[in-house]
Order: C-alpha cells, then structure tokens, then sequence
C-alpha cells in the first residue's frame, strides 16, 4: 500500500457525463500528479500540483480540468466525456521539496468506462 | 523531448532462471531513470531508481538495474526469477531541468514466469 488513496475505484457514465476524480496524496507530501493509462496511448503524464498551484502539463485535453485544496487533496475533473475517455486513471504523489530525484508514489488507480 | 523505449512486449522466463527487462532511453542532459511494477488490478509499485553515481542500483525484490550512459539503457535485472514476479514493468525517464517533475514511460513489459 503506497499511501495514497483514490476514489472511486470503479466509474461507469455516458458519453457528454461529467465526473469528479478524487485523491488524497501520502502523508506530507506536496506534489500530486495525474496519469492516464489506455490501452493505445499507455501511460500519459497529464498534470502536477505542488502545495495547491499547478506546476506542469502534460498532455492534458481543454475537457479536463484539476485543482489541488488547502488540505492537499485533488481532483481530476472530466467533462464532455467521449468514448476514448475510457481509461485508468492514476494519482501519484511525493514530498515536492527536491523535485528532481523524487520518487512519486501511485495510487490504485480509477477505472473510468464510459458508454 | 524525451522518450523511452521498451523493445519487447513480452519476456518469458523459467522460475529460478536470471531475467532481464529491457529499456533504453532518448534525453537530454543526464536523465533520473525508475522502474515501477504493476500487478493486476493494482496502482504502480516503485522498485528502484538511478539519479547518479554507482550505475547498478539494488532495489525491491531482489532487482536491480544498470545504466548504461554509452549505450542508453536502464535494463532492470534479477538473478533468479519468482512465479510471483509475473506483472506488468515499465521504465521512465525524468529529464534533468526545467518546471515540473512528470514522468515518461515506456509502453510496459509483460513478464511471464513460469514454474
């Protein structure tokens, strides 16, 4: 168990649904990044939050959106949702205070299907 | 940009036989290179990692890694192979420099152990 928490597990929706994504980082730590893993683009960076202000993008679509609140907690919020949406969804964390050499602990993921 | 390749899709060993995990790189500048492990049904689990100095890193599970700067490789390795061993690998790579601190991973390796 890697200490960070998601939820739900498990999310089944229509297409043009929105949904919330939740994660709660390991204790301490700053930094909460987003991944997405599909079967035709594997894993996929998305976005970074450190300390509640976003720190880098990835290949995130103007459909999606995040924020990291005071308590460090995230969400991942996607709209519009479209067949190709379906995927897991990944939450990772580390402490956030020597960037470079961290480690970032995942998450059991978000299965998203979405019909 | 940087990317990392895992050439084979899958790799199938005997139990008790050495194994060996390819992954080669494409970065700029000195790279911060990981493998993580996913098992069904689960998040990503961190085995171990190389920011710089000894190039064999020892990390969970009895793996280790080499890195190989001429050859631009991070080949993760163990000795003798579990049935338990059997999941699904990826290398990444997090390039020296700039904001943010997303990963990019290869497209994953099955490995098969059998008894």
């Amino acid at each position: 168990d890697s200490g960070v928490t998601q939820t739900p597990k498990h999310l089944i929706t229509a297409t043009g649904q929105r949904v919330t994504l939740r994660c709660s980082p390991r204790s301490g730590d700053l930094s909460v990044y987003w991944y997405q893993q599909s079967l035709d683009q594997g894993l996929q960076f998305l976005i970074q939050y450190y300390n509640g202000e976003e720190r880098a993008k990835g290949n995130i679509l103007e459909r999606f959106s995040a924020q990291q609140f005071p308590d460090l907690h995230s969400e991942l919020n996607l709209s519009s949702l479209e067949l190709g949406d379906s995927a897991l969804y990944f939450c990772a964390s580390s402490v956030g205070r020597s960037i470079a050499q961290e480690t970032q602990y995942f998450g059991p993921g978000t299965r998203l299907l979405v019909l | 940009a940087q990317s990392v390749a895992q050439p084979e899709d899958q790799v199938n060993v005997a139990e008790g036989n050495p194994l060996t995990v390819k992954c080669t790189y494409s970065v700029s500048g000195n790279p911060y290179l990981f493998w993580y492990v996913q098992y069904p049904n689960r998040g990503l689990q961190f085995l171990l990692k190389y920011i710089t100095g000894d190039n064999l890193v020892k990390g969970s599970y009895g793996f280790e890694a080499e890195f190989n700067k001429s050859q631009t490789s991070f080949h993760l390795k163990k000795p003798s192979a579990l049935v338990s061993d059997s999941a699904l690998y990826f290398c990444a790579v997090r390039p020296p420099g700039g904001a943010g601190n997303m990963l990019t991973f290869g497209g994953g390796t099955r490995l098969m152990v059998k008894p």
